[in-house]
């Protein structure tokens, strides 16, 4: 079974700060892709950034980069220079190869952001 | 290029009516998924279709369903509903070929069942 761990439920940055939210899966499929999402109050889910399973770098968008471990299992979300827009829930998702499991995502219980300014 | 877009926004029901919620993706995408979403257990993936066939089902009783259209747009249908069944309904769409396809989600349906 697919599996998505964040074991942080809330964390607080001082703005321009960098913070790392933790993310660690479990997948018995040999391709897979993790995503990060963010979700302001409004509800919305916003795509962050992409890391696939078989890419030997790790992803970066802007201010977000994914350090991603495979051997540990972990895609962990970086933010740096944090701005106080960045308070929200992040969640961390996993697919599986569209093949087999379609467009299925399956999501971690979500860190909550806070910046401090 | 426009979003998802999701009506109605926000329905309030009783217990044992029905409610259809509709998506329209993103031009060009061919899935659509959707995720409910509650404080108690979280996103959770309901369906998705792929040019109108269901391609994926989560473990939703069958009073959750859907249906996509030849234009891609969706509906999903909940029927006989439960106090339980109030959440926030996301839609999501993407081109949904390719594991790095980005599902890209609507503004959510939000549903309380009295």
């Amino acid at each position: 079974a697919q599996k998505i761990t964040q074991t942080q439920p809330g964390m607080f940055v001082q703005e321009k700060e960098a913070v790392t939210l933790d993310c660690t899966y479990d997948t018995s499929d040999q391709s897979y892709g993790l995503f990060w999402y963010k979700q302001p109050s409004s509800g919305e889910m916003i795509f962050l950034i992409y890391q696939g399973s078989y890419d030997e770098q790790n992803a970066t968008e802007g201010r977000y980069s994914l350090n991603f471990q495979k051997a540990r299992k972990s895609a962990n979300l970086v933010i740096s220079a944090s701005q106080l827009g960045d308070s929200a829930m992040y969640f961390c998702a996993m697919r599986g190869s569209v093949f087999s499991r379609g467009g299925k995502l399956i999501f971690g219980q979500g860190t909550e952001l806070s910046v401090k300014p | 290029k426009a979003g998802v877009t999701q009506t109605p926004r926000y329905l309030i029901k009783t217990r044992g009516q029905q409610v259809t919620l509709s998506c329209s993706p993103i031009s060009g995408h061919r899935s659509v998924s959707w995720y409910q979403q509650t404080p108690g257990q979280g996103l959770q993936f309901l369906f998705e279709y792929f040019s109108e066939t269901q391609r994926n089902k989560g473990n939703f009783p069958g009073r959750f369903s859907g249906r996509q259209f030849s234009n891609s747009r969706s509906e999903m249908n909940v029927s006989t509903l439960e106090l339980g069944d109030s959440a926030l309904y996301l839609c999501a769409s993407s081109l949904g070929r390719e594991l790095a396809d980005t599902q890209y989600f609507g503004p959510g349906t939000r549903l309380t069942v009295l």
